[in-house]
């Protein structure tokens, strides 16, 4: 049951232009999302996350947006540098008491390449 | 601040073995998760310690256990290797916010992983 889902396995974006990915989700516990941005032979790089009472944040170039009624998150890049290059994860999580802390589902990552 | 640390880089196991795999939380973080990711896929929860105890475990059998040490540092061990144990093991660590019964571990911070390839 794959409750986090990034349905596009790849994108390819011109140097300045934006860059749009996006994530779903089907489990209406979760209530934190996070995007982390992946380079080969290195372990995930947090980037920026979204409460769940929130329908925006905002990091430099990087906004995340949140849909809840329509369990979608996006993160956009503007403007796409060559080094945004990577493969990109969202991940959610909810408070669950008990023995549930801090567990992350991610989805299975869109490859982003942005070319000069 | 020193990062979140793990080793080996790589290793290379036969089916049957046992394994341990080791490390070292970022500096202040008293929190530290395990994930596996197999290729092509997203990272996967196995498990969360908190004070060196476990305090959250995913969907793995029981041949895959940790510890946490005083220090903060921890170990995955995996008993009876198989073939599909073949990943990259990622740990995470994290500082929690809030008290004792808020505790809830929002960004986890990622060490570089150990490839393990089993044959």
């Amino acid at each position: 049951d794959q409750q986090v889902k990034q349905n596009s396995p790849s994108l390819s974006v011109q140097e300045g232009r934006i860059s749009i990915l996006n994530c779903d989700y089907t489990n209406s516990m979760f209530d934190y999302f996070l995007w982390y941005k992946k380079y080969p032979a290195e372990g995930p790089t947090f980037l920026i996350s979204i409460s769940s009472i929130k329908d925006k944040n905002e990091d430099g170039r990087f906004t995340v947006f949140l849909n809840k009624s329509a369990k979608h998150l996006s993160l956009h890049i503007v403007p796409s540098q060559p080094g945004d290059s990577a493969v990109y994860f969202c991940a959610a999580s909810s408070y669950a008491g008990g023995t549930s802390y801090g567990k992350l589902t991610f989805g299975q990552g869109t490859i982003l390449t942005v070319h000069p | 601040e020193t990062g979140v640390t793990q080793s080996p880089t790589h290793l290379i196991k036969t089916r049957g073995q046992q394994v341990t795999l080791r490390c070292s939380s970022q500096s202040g973080h008293n929190t530290v998760s395990w994930y596996q990711q197999a290729l092509g896929q997203g990272p996967q929860f196995i498990f969360q310690y908190y004070r060196e105890e476990e305090n959250g475990r995913g969907n793995f059998p029981p041949r895959f256990s940790g510890l946490q040490f005083p220090n903060y540092s921890s170990e995955l061990n995996v008993n009876a290797l198989e073939l599909d144990d073949s990943a990259l093991y990622l740990c995470a660590s994290s500082l929690p916010r809030g008290t004792s019964k808020d505790l809830y571990s929002y960004e986890q911070y990622f060490g570089p992983g150990t490839r393990l390839t089993v044959t």
